[in-house]
Formats: structure tokens, C-alpha cells, sequence
């Protein structure tokens, strides 16, 4: 079973920012939290991951709570592309991964 | 582009057949994994190698098997396919798999359909 809880679904207008919420409250003290999205039916595009604190890239922004317990994927400006289904996994080393249902996000215009 | 690559892009074939799907994983990454990814269950892990030899295992039926070459490429073997077996399946691979930093890429997968 996956580690992580998702909600199955979100809508995002375009331009806005997309929180992507994830609880992982199981998390253990080694494991990082890992996100990935996938469009349609192509393989999983690796997005950021972190271990305690946030961290920023050129596609998202992670913040992790400080009991580790849960955390936030933030999309800043959303456009109709990142329509996709986005995984939260934690692990380690890049091992260990088990998907779970996601939560698939609509960009609307 | 992740710089794993897959082939083929896509397979059909017929009950009771064997296939084998390719894997080439990014340059210096030393695992792959393979997943099952079909409609009704998500993701799926099947089998992980590091380096030629098997570290970690999934859900994978005993009517597959595969090996990671000197080469570091995969196979994956399915054999006495079943209609239940269609789905894609996506090969991943990462680095040593000590840093911390490590995660894996993963490829654009191969669609099998089996009539």
C-alpha cells in the first residue's frame, strides 16, 4: 500500500497557483518526499523532492511541515499543461517507491 | 527527455505468446526498475537490478522474468501472455542509490495489448 494519501482530484484556473496537498504521517526519519506527475499516458516526470526542508525548483515549489507529516507541491502559475495526474511518494535514495492513485489536476482556462 | 529510453514503443500480440521489452537506463545510472502501469491498478512495481543483479522485487507474476546486461541495459520477458497482461510498462533507473539525492527517471514506456 502506498505510504502517502492524496486527494483524487483538484481544479486550478490557469495562471493561478495549484497546491497540491499529500499526508504522509507514517513517514520515517531517512525518507524523502518525492513528487512526480504524469501527462496522459506517458511515463512519470520526476518534479522535486526534499527530506525536511522546502525546496524550489524551475517547475515547483515543495514545503514540508515540520513534523514531516504531511506536505504541500505548489505549482506558482498554472498553465493548461500541467493538467496531469501528480504522485506523492516518499522513499529513500530513490528506492522504494509505491505510487498511489494520485491526484489529477485540471488546469481550466 | 529523461534519458531512458524503451523499445518498443508499442507490441501486440497474441495469448499464449512470449515478448521481450527493452530498456536502456541514463548514462552512469547503475539500477532500473520496471513497473506495470494497467487501468484498473495504477503503478505497479515489478523488479528492481542494480549493477546485473536483482535487488528488490514486486508484484511480478512468475511468467515474467528479467536481467540487467554488463551493458546495463534491461529486458523485461513476459511469457504465456493473457489478456489480463495488457498495459504499459515503464522502466525507470537511478544512480548508485547512496546519495541522497538520487531518484529515478523514467522512460516513455511500452504499450502491450495482447488479443
Amino acid at each position: 500500500d502506498a505510504k502517502t494519501t492524496q486527494p483524487p482530484s483538484m481544479d486550478c484556473a490557469e495562471g493561478r497557483a495549484a497546491n497540491l496537498p499529500c499526508n504522509h504521517s507514517t513517514i520515517s526519519g531517512n525518507e524523502y518526499v518525492y513528487w512526480y506527475r504524469q501527462i496522459h499516458s506517458q511515463g512519470p516526470q520526476y518534479i522535486i523532492h526534499g527530506l525536511k526542508n522546502n525546496e524550489t525548483n524551475e517547475m515547483a515549489s515543495l514545503i514540508i511541515t515540520e513534523d514531516r507529516k504531511s506536505s504541500t507541491l505548489i505549482l506558482p502559475h498554472a498553465t493548461l499543461r500541467d493538467t496531469a495526474v501528480y504522485y506523492c511518494i516518499v522513499g529513500w535514495n530513490g528506492q522504494n517507491f509505491v505510487f498511489g492513485p494520485g491526484t489529477r489536476l485540471s488546469v481550466l482556462p | 527527455d529523461s534519458g531512458v529510453t524503451q523499445t518498443p514503443k508499442h507490441l501486440i500480440t497474441a495469448t499464449g505468446q512470449r515478448v521481450t521489452l527493452r530498456c536502456s537506463p541514463r548514462s552512469g545510472d547503475l539500477s532500473v526498475y520496471w513497473y506495470q502501469q494497467s487501468l484498473d491498478q495504477g503503478l505497479q512495481f515489478l523488479i528492481q537490478y542494480y549493477n546485473g543483479e536483482e535487488r528488490a522485487k514486486g508484484n511480478i507474476l512468475e511468467r515474467f522474468s528479467a536481467q540487467q546486461f554488463p551493458d546495463l541495459h534491461s529486458e523485461l520477458n513476459l511469457s504465456s501472455l493473457e489478456l489480463g497482461d495488457s498495459a504499459l510498462y515503464f522502466c525507470a533507473s537511478s544512480g548508485q542509490g547512496r546519495a541522497r539525492t538520487d531518484t529515478q527517471y523514467f522512460g516513455p514506456g511500452t504499450r502491450l495489448t495482447v488479443l
